[in-house]
């Protein structure tokens, strides 16, 4: 079946510009997160979102990053005012929403991401 | 806070070699732990997972992977090295009820023929 898809791959965009990246996730998946992946930071988790709970922002480095979900599927993260440093690679990933048996954890199934370039 | 360390941001091993990718984590309880595998220019592929279900993990690939508790361990390893092993490899944890992924720094693992 399809997995996780990203748009666009690749992005270039210049400072102070506002950017939407988009994930769709695999078919039936509840959960959806962003991480981000850059040089001198790693892998770093943004939100999550669990069907229709609030999300959790914790791992949002700014005001200027928002993401949203509509109806349950498809998710956009939005960067506004970029900046350099928010150049990296962002990471979408999708799981279900039902543990295959007590004391399992979710798997999370990833996409290619989209590299973006802030001049 | 959780958090998981791997040692050896490069490591090199000759094809048909053992391969041993390190990563030992923080936690107060026992984490669920994961490794991942990055191709170039790909996506992470989700190589094995430890649920506390059985300490010695299998995965794809031959990889295989042993939690040990009293080192705080979850080493990966191959028995035998191949070219299309090249890539990098992550370790990551995570705590039940908090379903965010952490994440280790990651290891290029590179294959020499």
């Amino acid at each position: 079946g399809a997995g996780v898809s990203q748009s666009p791959s690749n992005k270039v965009t210049e400072k102070g510009k506002d950017v939407e990246l988009r994930c769709d996730p695999i078919s039936g998946h509840t959960a959806l997160y962003w991480y981000r992946q850059s040089l001198g930071q790693g892998l770093e988790f943004l939100i999550y979102f669990q069907g229709n709970s609030a999300p959790d922002k914790s791992g949002l480095p700014s005001d200027r990053f928002s993401a949203e979900r509509t109806g349950g599927s498809v998710s956009t993260l939005t960067i506004q005012r970029t900046q350099q440093e928010d150049s990296a690679v962002y990471l979408c990933a999708s799981s279900p929403g039902t543990l295959e048996r007590e004391g399992d954890s979710y798997e999370q199934y990833f996409g290619p991401g989209t590299r973006l370039t802030v001049t | 806070a959780q958090s998981v360390t791997q040692l050896g941001s490069h490591v090199s091993v000759s094809e048909g070699a053992l391969v041993l990718l390190r990563c030992n984590y923080s936690s107060s309880v026992p984490p669920y732990l994961f490794w991942y595998v990055q191709y170039p220019n790909q996506g992470l592929q989700l190589l094995l997972k430890y649920t506390s279900a059985a300490t010695l993990v299998k995965g794809i690939n031959g990889f295989e992977a042993e939690f040990k508790k009293s080192e705080t361990s979850f080493h990966l390893t191959k028995p035998s090295a191949h070219m299309s092993d090249a890539a990098e490899y992550f370790c990551a944890v995570k705590r039940e009820g908090n379903e965010k992924l952490t994440f280790g720094t990651g290891t290029r693992l590179t294959i020499i023929p």
